[in-house]
């Protein structure tokens, strides 16, 4: 079946430019994670939705980062007056409900670059 | 907080030689340990992970783990390993308190002839 898909797959921000990267989960999966790989790192969790729900967002960096999944499926992750820092690959996983839902299933990322 | 620490950066092994790769946590009961792998411009896959039961675990192309609580260790080994296993490894703890992942730096695999 389809995996985590994410878009764009590249991204060149200006400093001081908006961003918004889109995630579509597995199918079903009732939660969503999105984390921050900079380079040479490993990912670092930045915010989780169960359902329409986020219910942590507490690795969210600063004020300028935003997360939604409005309807409980497609999330968006908005970047508002993106800095240089905020280059990096931004990774969302997906997972199902239950004692099954441990395992979080990875989208290939969306590598962000802001000169 | 959890933590999980993978002290090789770089490891690079011979075609056919076997692998180990370290993994030690901390965290005061019994963790969720996960293996990932990573291929240049590739997202993570799953190659294993322990929640409790046999501390001896088989994943996805021929590699296991074993989770040693008195080592809080969960090392990642592989009998004989193949030029397409260059990579980066991360190891992960997920937080039973929340949900998230908490991943160690990494270890890039580097295969020689």
């Amino acid at each position: 079946g389809a995996g985590v898909s994410q878009s764009p797959r590249y991204k060149v921000a200006k400093r001081g430019q908006d961003v918004a990267l889109r995630c579509d989960p597995i199918s079903g999966h009732v939660s969503l994670f999105w984390y921050q790989q900079a380079l040479g790192q490993g990912p670092e969790f930045l915010t989780y939705f169960q359902n329409e729900a986020q219910l942590d967002k507490s690795g969210l960096p600063s004020d300028r980062f935003f997360a939604e999944r409005p309807e409980g499926s497609v999330s968006t992750l908005k970047i508002q007056r993106t800095q240089q820092e905020d280059s990096a690959v931004y990774l969302c996983a997906s997972s199902s409900s239950g004692a099954s839902g441990y395992e979080q299933y990875f989208g290939p990322g969306t590598r962000l670059t802001v000169t | 907080a959890q933590s999980v620490t993978q002290p090789d950066i770089h490891i690079t092994v011979s075609e056919g030689a076997s692998l180990e790769l370290r993994c030690n946590y901390s965290y005061g009961a019994t963790p969720y340990l996960f293996w990932y792998v990573q291929s240049p411009g590739q997202g993570l896959q799953l190659l294993l992970k322990y929640f409790s039961g046999d501390t001896l675990v088989q994943g996805i192309k021929g590699f296991e783990a074993e989770f040693k609580r008195s080592q809080s260790s969960f090392n990642l080994r592989k009998p004989s390993v193949h030029w397409s296993d260059a990579a980066e490894y991360f190891c992960a703890v997920r937080d039973t308190g929340f949900q998230k992942l908490v991943f160690g730096t990494g270890t890039r695999l580097l295969v020689s002839p």
